[in-house]
């Protein structure tokens, strides 16, 4: 099982909004609404921001948000502040032998 | 609040095993996730704490054992035959609707001769 495609990098500048996309199959993201968006700064543990393809869990900011077309789902941040820099992961229930599978991460940069 | 503690930094030599402990309680999925340096997450598999069902990624097949002792509310993750690849930080998450919704602090674990 690959990992979902990400770019390697997004950037904004403050209150621009960026989208990043996640790219799958039809096993993985394109055959199930079991997408999850995760927030890592550097040295601590992920953060779950979506899941769900679209809901966020309490306390999660309404600035991020979440769709899918097809085979690919996106997170969108609106509003971007300083403390968005962080590096992203998409994360997608699969119908393979390996029923979970990350993306490969994308780094955001707020000029 | 849910808190995951996990136990502290392993060092182990090449063709070692190294068990990680989740301090968790029981009744959902928990799940295992590393993070080589610089590197992206990496599912491992899941346990739920209750029935102490598994299931793994297919690379760790037959390498990777996740257990649980409902006695103490710990879950277990022990990989074997450790090679420098195996490097890496590993964390315990919790499972809601599909996405990890609380995690641990991780566990670092550095394989080296």
């Amino acid at each position: 099982q690959s990992a979902l495609t990400q770019p390697a990098s997004v950037s904004g500048s403050p209150g621009q909004s960026i989208t990043i996309s996640c790219t799958g199959t039809s096993s993985d993201i394109g055959g199930h609404n079991y997408v999850s968006w995760y927030q890592q700064h550097p040295g601590k543990a992920p953060k779950l921001l979506i899941y769900e393809v679209t809901i966020r869990p309490s306390g999660v900011s309404n600035r991020f948000s979440g769709s899918k077309s097809g085979n690919t789902a996106s997170l969108t941040i609106s509003g971007l502040q300083s403390e968005d820099e962080a590096d992203y992961y998409c994360n997608s229930y699969t119908s393979n032998n390996t029923p979970y599978v990350f993306g490969t991460g994308t780094r955001v940069t707020v000029l | 609040q849910v808190q995951l503690v996990q136990s502290g930094a392993e060092v182990k030599k090449p063709g070692a095993s190294v068990k990680v402990s989740c301090k968790a309680s029981t009744g959902y999925f928990l799940h295992w996730v590393r993070q080589a340096p610089g590197q992206g997450l990496e599912w491992l598999g899941w346990i739920h704490t209750s029935n102490g069902g598994t299931r793994y990624g297919q690379k760790f097949q037959g390498r990777v054992t996740m257990t649980r002792d409902t006695s103490i509310s710990a879950a277990y993750m022990e990989l074997s035959s450790l090679t420098s690849d195996d490097t890496a930080m590993y964390y315990c998450a919790t499972e809601y609707q599909r996405g990890l919704d609380h995690w641990g602090q991780g566990t670092l674990v550095t394989v080296s001769s």
